[in-house]
């Protein structure tokens, strides 16, 4: 079955760019009828949708991030990546990498999700 | 502030059941279907219920959901100390044009 994971630095350094990169296994992220999504979650907060990409490269991307979020797609590699730019403490969290629920856009549920992995902005 | 509205925190007792509401407006659950997700301690979330009221895969029929108007709810019926967890519901916003969350609910088993 289909298995994502979460790779990138567990440390940024405030005004720096986190990189992350989603690996998917088991499965073609070319596949026409899947959307791939990232999420975040504080320490102690609740979930934060990030945005969400198509294998052709159409994004949906949270009105609140749009200006330091970019999401990027390589079929080749079978993996989807999230920039986040000019990061403070606040983007301390855990980020989720997900997908879509078959045939329902970015609209739908994320029916498989990564373990997460931890970014900490901090000098 | 969250687009969906959701207790903080609920608890009941073994066998009891308990309900979580997920209280919306007329851009999103009014409009849109609802999601239900699980967060164990220290685990990613896990789907529980799309589209309203259809169940994931291998969740037990002792969770379902429900939606009228703008809000929705999970219930949870012989209810188990492995329930413990934090829920959340989702769904689209069409004036956002993206996912909302609710801020979550902390069940506990009393």
């Amino acid at each position: 079955q289909v298995q994502l994971q979460e790779s990138g630095p567990g440390l940024v350094k405030p005004s720096q760019t986190l990189s992350l990169t989603c690996t998917v296994s088991g499965g073609s992220i070319r596949l026409t009828n899947y959307h791939w999504g990232w999420i975040r979650q504080p320490p102690g907060k609740g979930l934060e949708w990030i945005g969400s990409i198509y294998y052709s490269g159409s994004t949906y991307i949270n009105p609140s991030l749009k200006s330091r979020v970019s999401i990027s797609i390589d079929t080749s590699n079978n993996e989807f990546s999230l920039r986040l730019s000019s990061v403070t403490a606040a983007d301390t969290a855990v980020y989720y990498c997900a997908r879509h629920r078959s045939w329902t856009g970015a609209r739908g549920g994320l029916d498989v999700w990564g373990q997460g992995t931890t970014a900490i902005v901090s000098s | 502030q969250s687009m969906l509205t959701q207790p903080p925190s609920s608890s009941g007792t073994p066998g009891q059941r308990v309900t979580i509401s997920c209280s919306g407006g007329s851009s999103n659950i009014g409009i849109n279907t609802v999601s239900w997700y699980q967060q164990l301690p220290g685990a990613a979330p896990k789907l529980l219920i799309y589209r309203n009221d259809q169940r994931s895969s291998g969740v037990p029929d002792r969770f379902s959901g429900s939606k009228s108007g703008t809000s929705a709810s999970l219930a949870i019926s012989g209810l188990q100390p492995e329930d413990e967890a934090d829920y959340y519901c989702a769904t689209w916003d069409d004036s956002l044009n993206g996912q909302v969350f609710g801020g979550g609910t902390k069940l506990t088993v009393l």
